[in-house]
């Protein structure tokens, strides 16, 4: 059973337009999410976080929004370059559980 | 130098043999964790550590051992291999969060690519 979907497994966009990655998740008690990024040969490095208080986060070219209702986030890149080219997980975790469920991934191509 | 390292990074075993996968940090955190990469499922958590003494079961923790052998030093074992665990393991490392916090980021190793034929 799958908590944490991420159901495009790859996206392709244009240098310069925005990349939206969406993160479902089935789990109420749910209440802080991250994204990261995972380079070919490499472990994943945080990216950006987003906690259940609010509904959006934003660092630098990346924004990510949370719509609790809906138990959905998403990931937005603007611009896209391509060096964010990569594979984007979203995880999920309960506060004081301090373990991450994870998404699936989706693999992000940014076309120069 | 890389903060958190793992050792093999590639490694091609038999079906039955006992594999060790090795994690090391120099970034002095207390907790660590073993995850496995599977296509089309993610990362899933086989093992975590809080500190030293401190050992729990992840989500799939089934047909692997760990042994936290210091601080810094996070062993897996597979005791007898099976082609189902062919996979990329990763270990990642934190620090407890800062109080009030909801979170502690996690610091990713390179990853072992294991293959059990």
């Amino acid at each position: 059973d799958q908590q944490v979907k991420q159901n495009s497994p790859s996206l392709s966009v244009q240098e310069g337009r925005i990349s939206i990655l969406n993160c479902d998740y089935t789990n109420s008690m749910f209440d802080y999410f991250l994204w990261y990024k995972k380079y070919p040969a490499e472990g994943p490095t945080f990216l950006i976080s987003i906690s259940s208080i609010k509904d959006k986060n934003e660092d630098g070219r990346f924004t990510v929004f949370l719509n609790k209702s809906a138990k959905h986030l998403s990931l937005h890149i603007v611009p896209s370059q391509p060096g964010d080219s990569a594979v984007y997980f979203c995880a999920a975790s309960v506060t004081g559980t301090y373990k991450y469920i994870f998404g699936t991934g989706t693999r992000l191509k940014v076309l120069a | 130098d890389a903060d958190v390292t793992q050792t093999p990074r590639n490694r091609i075993t038999k079906t039955g043999k006992r594999i060790m996968l090795e994690c090391s940090q120099t970034k002095g955190h207390d907790r660590m964790y073993w995850y496995r990469q599977d296509p089309g499922l993610g990362l899933r958590l086989i093992y975590y550590s809080f500190d030293v003494k401190d050992i729990n079961k992840g989500e799939i923790s089934d047909g692997y051992s760990v042994s936290r052998q210091a601080q810094a030093k996070f062993s897996l074992s597979l005791e007898s291999a099976i082609p189902n665990q062919t996979a990329l393991y990763f270990c990642a490392t934190s620090d407890p969060p800062l109080a009030g916090a909801s979170y502690n980021e996690q610091f990713f190793g390179p990853g072992t690519r294991l293959t059990v034929l």
